[in-house]
Formats: structure tokens, sequence, C-alpha cells
């Protein structure tokens, strides 16, 4: 079955720089969260889109945007890079309601490991 | 906000043993999930519980909404269940949904 699928695996970037992460969600699946993951911590809520719409919003920095396209793919972009940023970044998926009604099942993928040198 | 309690924060077992890892929380939760966090640190799932009981071969889960827990049993554990294992809850609030994690409970299992 066909998963979550995030690139780059592996990023190394320089402080002051810029990051762009991409989540392709599960096909049909029409939600998108991002989760910050710090060493020997739990994930933690960054944003979520349903329907390309922002539905909710964690603690992101406001260096960090996203977005979600119109294929539903959605991308994460980071500026102004800092060494604690260094993170693995998750994407996951849902299929459901997430503005209303209620939401599903979220499915994981493989995370993005940044570095911040 | 809601508060996500998992305990114990570490469990050392042995092949074979049974364990049961618990999640508590705080306020009402409108969807619950278990995952195992792999060494590689591949988040897998393992139940959507909201409430209710499931198995899935030697993991159980339970879930008591009304009194704010919800319990994972492992029985016969394997070293491959080593990792740690998240309890994540999801409550709507205003505008969407927010998802919060425990801070999870790490298993060893020795051979």
């Amino acid at each position: 079955a066909a998963g979550v699928i995030q690139s780059p695996r592996h990023l190394i970037k320089e402080k002051r720089e810029t990051a762009t992460l991409k989540c392709y969600p599960i096909p049909r699946h029409d939600t998108v969260y991002w989760y910050q993951q710090g060493p020997g911590q739990d994930p933690q809520f960054l944003i979520s889109f349903y329907e390309k719409m922002q539905s909710d919003k964690g603690s992101i920095p406001d260096r960090f945007s996203a977005q979600q396209f119109s294929d539903y793919h959605s991308e994460l972009n980071m500026s102004s890079l800092e060494l604690g940023d260094s993170a693995l970044y998750f994407c996951a998926s849902s299929s459901g309601l997430a503005g209303g009604g209620s939401s599903y099942e979220q499915y994981f993928g493989p995370g993005t490991r940044l570095t911040v040198t | 906000g809601i508060q996500v309690e998992q305990s114990p924060p570490d469990l050392i077992l042995q092949e074979g043993a049974n364990s049961t890892l618990r999640c508590n929380f705080s306020d009402s939760v409108n969807n619950l999930q278990w995952f195992h966090q792999n060494p590689w640190g591949q988040l897998i799932n393992l139940f959507y519980i909201p409430s209710g009981t499931k198995q899935n071969g030697r993991l159980s889960a339970t879930t008591v909404a009304t009194e704010r827990y919800s319990l994972l049993y492992i029985s016969s554990s394997q070293t491959t269940d080593s990792g740690v294992y998240f309890c994540a809850v999801e409550r709507k609030r205003t505008g969407g949904f927010k998802t919060i994690f425990g801070a999870g409970t790490r298993l060893f299992v020795k051979a």
C-alpha cells in the first residue's frame, strides 16, 4: 500500500540558510500535518492543512511557513535556520474533515532529518 | 491545554515477558492513537482507538474515554518491540483539530 512520502530524507544546512521539505500524502488523503521532533523529545505539532487550506496551527515559528498544493502535496519552508531547528520533521496524512466533523487516523511518513551547522 | 501523561517512562523487559503501558489525558478527546517509534526513527501506527478495545497479534489496546485513559498491552515481548511507544490524542477546537503526543514510554527488550 502507498505510504506518505517525504523528501529529502536527510538535509544539512548552515545557520541562516533556508530549507524546503516536501510531503506527498497517501492518495485520496486530503489532510496533511507537520510535526517537529527534537532529540529525545516527542513530536510537536506544527501546522495542518485540509483541502489546501490551513486548518490548525501549533508551535510553528514565524520563520517557518507551509502550504498545501492543488495535488495535495505540501511543503514546509524554513528560513533563517538556527541550530535549534535541527530535528526530525514528520509529515502525516489522513482522510477526513479536519475543520469540522471529525478527523481520522494519521499515517506518518519516514521523516526528514534536518541538521543545521 | 490538554495534558497527556504516559507511564512508565522507561521499561526494561526480558524477552517473552508481558507489559502494560498507560496513557492518561486530562480532557475529553476525539481521537487517540498508539505509535511505536523504532530505533531508526520511523513512527509506526499500532492502533487508532478513540474508545473500546482492539487486538492485533501480540498487541492489544483499550481506551476508556469516560475515564480518560488508554492502555497498551504487549504480550510475549520480542527484542524487535524495543523502541518508544507514544500515545497521541486529538482534540477538536475552534478552527480544527490539534494533536498532542505524550512523552512516550521507552521500552528495551533483552534477549
